[in-house]
This record gives structure tokens, C-alpha cells and sequence, in this order.
């Protein structure tokens, strides 16, 4: 038990398929990100929100839209997905700022685009 | 820019035998260092972390790191690896200026020997 849930654990989806990655934290942080994790590269961080207000959003493409609704919560909205963007997709939680709170990550989700 | 090095992609050890592996950041200040640790099919478990003060960290599972201001170091060792160590581990730093950004190594995989 990481106190990050992630689901799915895995997900197969075809490139013109929507579908939502799901996160969720029971440690009471209040930054909540998601990373990228490609074979043979250094994990990419794509969003971070804190207190539900997105503060940091690395150039990820638009078919990628984050969501949270809340604290607690956090989800990727997944749409016309390229085979490149088979990756795992890690979430994970801090207190704010991160320098002073590690990361807690979920167990991810393996996402393959065909 | 600001890079986190992990020369050695693969290390193998036996068990029993002492470990250590590298990383090495490029940053114009000391900034905060971490080391996380990645079981197969799960997310990153935080080892230790250096905020300031003692250079020498303990972690969970026995591992310790040293930081080494003028070699732009922090190397993580274990004295003594036991065959549950084989994972994948990654060096981590977190920015002065930055409430959020962590940079990640590339990881070294660890393989141990029985």
C-alpha cells in the first residue's frame, strides 16, 4: 500500500480511443503530478497541480488534458493517442514545496497506444 | 541547464558484496538530492534524501549516501546487497528555484547475483 492508488494498472487503447487515467492519495498532500517514465529516459514530469490549481505544465501535448477535481484526486483524459506515447504514467503526491516533501508515487499505469 | 548524471545504465554484484552506485548533478548551487528506488511494476519508493548538514545520509533498507560538494556528488552504498535489492534506482535533484521540479537521473539497474 503506497497511499497513491493508480487505475488502471494497465490500459491497451487504440490511437482514436478516450480514455482517463485515475489517481488518488490518502496522505493529506497537497501538490499532486504526473510523470512519464519511457523506456531508457529519465522520467518526464508533465503536470503539477497544487491546491487544485495547475502550476506547471512541461509542453505536454493537448491530447493529454489533466483534471483535479479536488486534493485528493487527480486523472488524465486520454485522446487520439499516438504508439509514441506508450509509456508508464506515474502519479504522485507532495506536500508543498517538493525540495522539503519527497514525491510518493503510485505503482503507475502501462499504457500502450496501437 | 540543470542535469542529473548516472553513468552506469547496468551494475551487477553478488550478494553479499558492497555496492555503490553514482550520480552526479550539474546545478549552479548545492541543490536538494535524492535517491528513489523502483521494484518491477511498481512506482518509486524514496531511499533517502539531503536537504543540509551531516553529508552523510542514512536511508531506508541500509543504503546511505554521500554528498560531495566538490565533486558534485552524491553516491549511494549499501555495505552488504541482498538479492531483494535488484530494482532500478534513480538519482534525483530538487531546484533552488523551484517550488515543484524534480530532474531525474536516467537510473542504474541493479542486478544481483545469487
Amino acid at each position: 500500500e503506497t497511499g497513491v492508488t493508480q487505475t488502471p494498472r494497465h490500459l491497451v487503447m487504440g490511437m482514436t480511443n478516450k480514455k482517463s487515467l485515475k489517481c488518488e492519495q490518502h496522505l493529506g498532500h497537497n501538490a499532486m503530478y504526473w510523470y512519464k517514465q519511457s523506456a531508457k529516459k529519465p522520467l518526464e514530469l508533465m503536470f503539477v497541480y497544487s491546491l487544485e490549481e495547475r502550476v506547471e505544465n512541461n509542453s505536454v501535448p493537448s491530447r493529454f488534458s489533466p483534471e483535479c477535481p479536488n486534493s485528493s484526486h487527480l486523472f488524465l483524459h486520454l485522446h487520439t493517442l499516438q504508439p509514441e506515447d506508450s509509456a508508464l504514467y506515474l502519479c504522485a503526491s507532495s506536500h508543498h514545496p517538493v525540495q522539503n516533501s519527497p514525491l510518493h508515487f503510485g505503482n503507475g499505469t502501462r499504457l500502450t497506444v496501437t | 541547464a540543470q542535469s542529473v548524471t548516472q553513468p552506469d545504465i547496468h551494475i551487477t554484484v553478488s550478494e553479499g558484496a558492497s555496492l555503490e552506485l553514482r550520480c552526479n548533478y550539474s546545478y549552479g548551487a548545492t541543490p536538494y538530492l535524492f535517491w528513489y528506488v523502483q521494484s518491477p511494476g511498481q512506482g518509486l519508493q524514496l531511499l533517502l534524501k539531503y536537504f543540509s548538514g551531516d553529508t552523510l545520509v542514512q536511508g531506508i533498507k541500509g543504503f546511505e549516501a554521500e554528498f560531495k560538494r566538490s565533486q558534485s556528488s552524491f553516491n549511494l552504498r549499501k555495505p552488504s546487497v541482498h538479492w531483494s535489492d535488484a530494482a532500478e534506482y534513480f538519482c534525483a535533484v530538487g531546484l533552488l528555484d523551484s517550488s515543484y521540479k524534480l530532474i531525474f537521473g536516467s537510473g542504474t539497474r541493479l542486478l544481483v547475483r545469487p
